[in-house]
């Protein structure tokens, strides 16, 4: 089980609006700020979004984070195919004293 | 531009070790922290280690016990991931990743992965 939790899976049509939940606890979410990644499969994590809410040079405003208490939320609107991918929420934990990740969540684009 | 280049696919037995090397290029070396991230086949990410090239400080992951040290040569701007005792559940590939922005934990450049297996 991954320290921090997302829904394993989403979907969207085209256009519309979808949101990724993170939860954690006090001892990370709640005290650090949470990345956001993007995977396509074979390939390497993209950076989508870090320090809660901000983007990186590249990254459309179609993305953005945020983050409340001890969740964290990704927001991607004007859904895309090529959104279609793996996102992980990420950040530090102080108790574990290591970078801990959610366990996923495949966004399908129906 | 940034590229981390890392090491070629490696096939190893039970009990042996690994060297996933992870090489450095288009910015200065010391400058950002560099990680080390898993994924099992099928699975998601795991952290395993970090490196400060300017301080040469380490850190590591318990669930490593030991049997993880990141090392790194300043003369090739390598960073590199020695794993030990390797069992098959170490099979997975590995990334190196830079940290963008000191303290935000986020990797903004990823080494292209490489696929380590342990199998007898």
């Amino acid at each position: 089980q991954s320290v921090l939790t997302q829904p394993p899976s989403a979907s969207g049509t085209p256009g519309q609006r979808v949101t990724i939940s993170c939860s954690g606890s006090n001892s990370n979410i709640g005290s650090n700020s949470v990345n956001w990644y993007l995977q396509l499969p074979g390939t390497a994590p993209k950076l989508l979004i870090y320090s809660n809410n901000q983007r990186p040079s590249g990254v459309p405003d179609r993305f953005s984070g945020s983050k409340s208490g001890t969740s964290a939320s990704l927001a991607i609107s004007g859904l895309q195919s090529e959104d279609e991918a793996d996102y992980y929420c990420a950040t530090w934990d102080d108790s574990l004293t290591v970078v801990v990740f959610g366990g996923g969540t495949k966004l399908t684009v129906l | 531009q940034v590229q981390l280049g890392q090491s070629g696919a490696a096939v190893k037995e039970p009990g042996a070790s690994v060297r996933v090397s992870c090489r450095i290029s288009g910015y200065t070396f010391t400058n950002y922290y560099i990680h080390w991230v898993r994924q099992a086949p099928g699975q998601g990410l795991e952290w395993m280690a970090l490196i400060n090239p300017g301080g040469h400080t380490t850190l590591y992951t318990q669930k490593l016990q030991g049997r993880g040290t990141v090392t790194m040569d300043t003369t090739t701007s390598t960073i590199n991931l020695d794993l030990s005792s390797l069992r098959s559940d170490d099979t997975a590939v590995y990334y190196c990743a830079r940290e963008s922005h000191s303290g935000t934990y986020s990797f903004d450049y990823w080494g292209q992965g490489t696929l380590v297996t342990v199998s007898s």
